[in-house]
């Protein structure tokens, strides 16, 4: 596709409730990566693959996060038991190489 | 949308003025540098990058800048125009990895 494209782009859940969130890369783009950005503060890293192998999940904050890309293409990112802190942006990015990765728009998560 | 950056360090800059937007880096190890866009409600979009062996880049209207003594890092925009509204980030990343590490933002507002 032309761009990075997230869905659900809003998602608000339950505390206690599973989601699951989708990111569709750039088509051929071999790295993918997830970021958490919270209201008023910059992107942070979750975790990155490079084609279907997840090379670094140094970021993602509990065992309740997990995330998968199995054809090497889409993604998903799958939080357990959803908790309040949980509530943030959740950014797609993919890249061909070392560049300025492109992002999606984001799922904005609220947890009630 | 959602606001992005609500208690964001804020320049203001008149209109047709060149804004100035400046980040400090802690990581000596960082060899890599990205300036990002973000408009509310939407993902960080790239503007210009820089790798370590350089010191100066330019691109259309933006200028990045790289002191490695000091860990400094600035965008430079010529011309601001209402379309530069937005929260600017600096983010780095370091030798060997992939994953990109960013700044604390900058929220740039256009005087009429």
């Amino acid at each position: 596709g032309a761009g990075v494209s997230q869905s659900p782009r809003y998602k608000v859940a339950k505390r206690g409730q599973d989601v699951a969130l989708r990111c569709d890369p750039i088509s051929g783009h071999v790295s993918l990566f997830w970021y958490q950005q919270a209201l008023g503060q910059g992107p942070e890293f979750l975790t990155y693959f490079q084609n279907e192998a997840q090379l670094d999940k140094s970021g993602l904050p509990s065992d309740r996060f997990f995330a998968e890309r199995p054809e090497g293409s889409v993604s998903t990112l799958k939080i357990q038991r959803t908790q309040q802190e949980d509530s943030a942006v959740y950014l797609c990015a993919s890249s061909q190489g070392r560049s300025g990765d492109t992002f999606g728009s984001g799922t904005r998560l609220t947890v009630v | 949308g959602e606001s992005v950056g609500l208690h964001l360090p804020t320049l203001s800059v008149q209109e047709g003025d060149n804004s100035i937007i400046n980040c400090a880096y802690s990581n000596s190890a960082s060899d890599y540098f990205i300036w990002y866009k973000q408009e509310s409600g939407k993902g960080p979009q790239f503007i210009i990058d820089i790798r370590s062996n350089m010191d100066k880049r330019q691109g259309q209207r933006v200028t990045v800048l790289l002191n490695k003594t000091v860990k400094h890092l600035s965008l430079q925009i010529a011309a601001t125009q209402p379309g530069d509204s937005a929260v600017y980030f600096c983010a780095e990343t370091l030798e060997g990895d992939d994953k990109i590490i960013f700044g604390k933002g900058t929220r740039l507002h256009i005087l009429p």
